[in-house]
């Protein structure tokens, strides 16, 4: 098994511009979750899917920021247009049902200039 | 509600000397337990977790953790410090659901030779 994997690893992009970033979960785990990680706020927890629907939405921190989830092997974190303070590292972590941790990815560590 | 408060951002021991890690939860249920380790520059990896059998629970590389009702606490331990050890490490809750995790600010390990 590969892990949940995330791409681009890393990210540096001017602000205004587009970003996303991608995400590849555990073959067979249902649930699906985005944070965000940085020194002042800690983990975040941005959204999460069940079955590639979006469960809870509550942390997406504004309308620049939109996920998807369009199969179970898939999802993007989108952010549009960026702003330097969305500079973070992003997690993508999967889980099945049931009692148990999740299985992060890497992270893709966001500079916005 | 549910969350987790880890005492001490910066824990520093001597190599081959206890580490001690602290964590406190609140739950207004019985909650789900766990310890992640993150490395520099990666995602983070789950340590151990308490799922509501026996109070102690062994983990990966010599770590365990007691949870304890009465004192609402779940502190994580190593007799002997190594210097792979050098990390941060995360306290995190969650419901009998497991949907959503709240995880602790972190505390970074050093460890000095």
């Amino acid at each position: 098994d590969a892990g949940v994997i995330q791409s681009p690893r890393h990210e540096v992009t001017e602000m205004g511009q587009e970003v996303t970033l991608r995400c590849k979960p555990i073959s067979g785990h249902d649930y699906l979750f985005w944070y965000r990680q940085t020194m002042m706020r800690g983990l975040e927890l941005l959204i999460y899917f069940n079955n590639n629907v979006p469960i809870d939405d509550s942390g997406m921190p504004e309308d620049r920021f939109s996920a998807k989830m369009p199969n179970a092997s898939f999802s993007t974190l989108k952010i549009q247009p960026s702003e330097p303070r969305d500079s973070a590292v992003y997690f993508c972590a999967s889980r099945t049902f049931g009692v148990g941790g999740y299985t992060f990815g890497s992270g893709t560590r966001l500079t916005v200039v | 509600a549910q969350s987790v408060t880890q005492l001490g951002s910066h824990v520093s021991v001597s190599e081959g000397a206890l580490v001690l890690l602290r964590c406190n939860y609140s739950s207004s249920v019985p909650p789900y337990l766990f310890w992640y380790v993150q490395y520099p520059n990666q995602g983070l990896q789950l340590l151990l977790k308490y799922t509501s059998a026996a109070t102690l629970v062994k983990g990966i590389n010599g770590f365990e953790a007691e949870f304890k009702k009465s004192e609402t606490s779940f502190h994580l331990t190593k007799p002997s410090a190594h210097m792979s050890d050098a990390a941060e490490y995360f306290c995190a809750v969650s419901g009998h659901t497991g949907n959503q995790f709240y995880f602790g600010t972190g505390t970074s390990l050093t460890v000095i030779p």
